[in-house]
């Protein structure tokens, strides 16, 4: 069963204008939520993270909100660009012992950017 | 650049041979993962290492099996390639403690027919 969901398989917006990259969790134990960015033929590279302690965290074009009560996230970049076209991973890190990369991921959104 | 190179980056082979990829990190990080990515699955743990000889199984470890004699080199190992191992592997290491931030390297495309 899936802990980590992203609904949107893809997502098309117009160069300038917001991009939502959304993501639904299952299970309130996990104590850090991470964004991935993967360009073809690359491995995923590290976007920004937000702890489950606090709601909001921002980084230049990128914020991530995290909603605990409806466990949800997203991922707003504005002014959304062309190089942002990309698939973005939503992953969770679990609240236990042990590993610190042991982390959950989503199966992806493919954000494509037009001029 | 936190320095990991996996190889081969490409690599073809039959069902029933053995394959190993090789990961290699210059930074002298204890932890180490081999994660696999397939259409509709995301990336998924196979083997993770916190140390030399360290090593602990994730999510879909059956049919790999990891070894981690130097802090810098980690191993993937199928013992015996089957088409559902078909996929693209990544290593990656975690640069920064309790945070779950994780750097990958470029991954390695493995075919097996």
């Amino acid at each position: 069963d899936q802990q980590v969901k992203q609904n949107s398989p893809s997502l098309s917006v117009q160069e300038g204008r917001i991009s939502i990259l959304n993501c639904d969790y299952t299970n309130s134990m996990f104590d850090y939520f991470l964004w991935y960015k993967k360009y073809p033929a690359e491995g995923p590279t590290f976007l920004i993270s937000i702890s489950s302690i606090k709601d909001k965290n921002e980084d230049g074009r990128f914020t991530v909100f995290l909603n605990k009560s409806a466990k949800h996230l997203s991922l707003h970049i504005v002014p959304s660009q062309p190089g942002d076209s990309a698939v973005y991973f939503c992953a969770a890190r679990g609240r236990y012992g042990g590993s610190q990369g042991n982390l959950i991921f989503g199966k992806g959104t493919k954000l494509s950017v037009k001029p | 650049d936190a320095g990991i190179t996996q190889s081969p980056r490409h690599k073809v082979t039959e069902t029933g041979t053995p394959v190993t990829l090789r990961c290699h990190q210059t930074e002298n990080h204890r932890y180490m993962y081999w994660y696999r990515q397939d259409p509709g699955h995301g990336l998924r743990l196979i083997h993770y290492s916190y140390g030399v000889k360290d090593t602990d199984k994730g999510e879909v470890s059956d049919g790999y099996s990891v070894s981690r004699s130097k802090t810098e080199d980690f191993l993937l190992t199928l013992e015996s390639a089957t088409s559902s191992q078909t996929s693209v592997y990544f290593c990656a290491i975690s640069p920064k403690a309790n945070t779950g931030e994780l750097f990958f390297g470029e991954g390695s495309r493995l075919t097996v027919l």
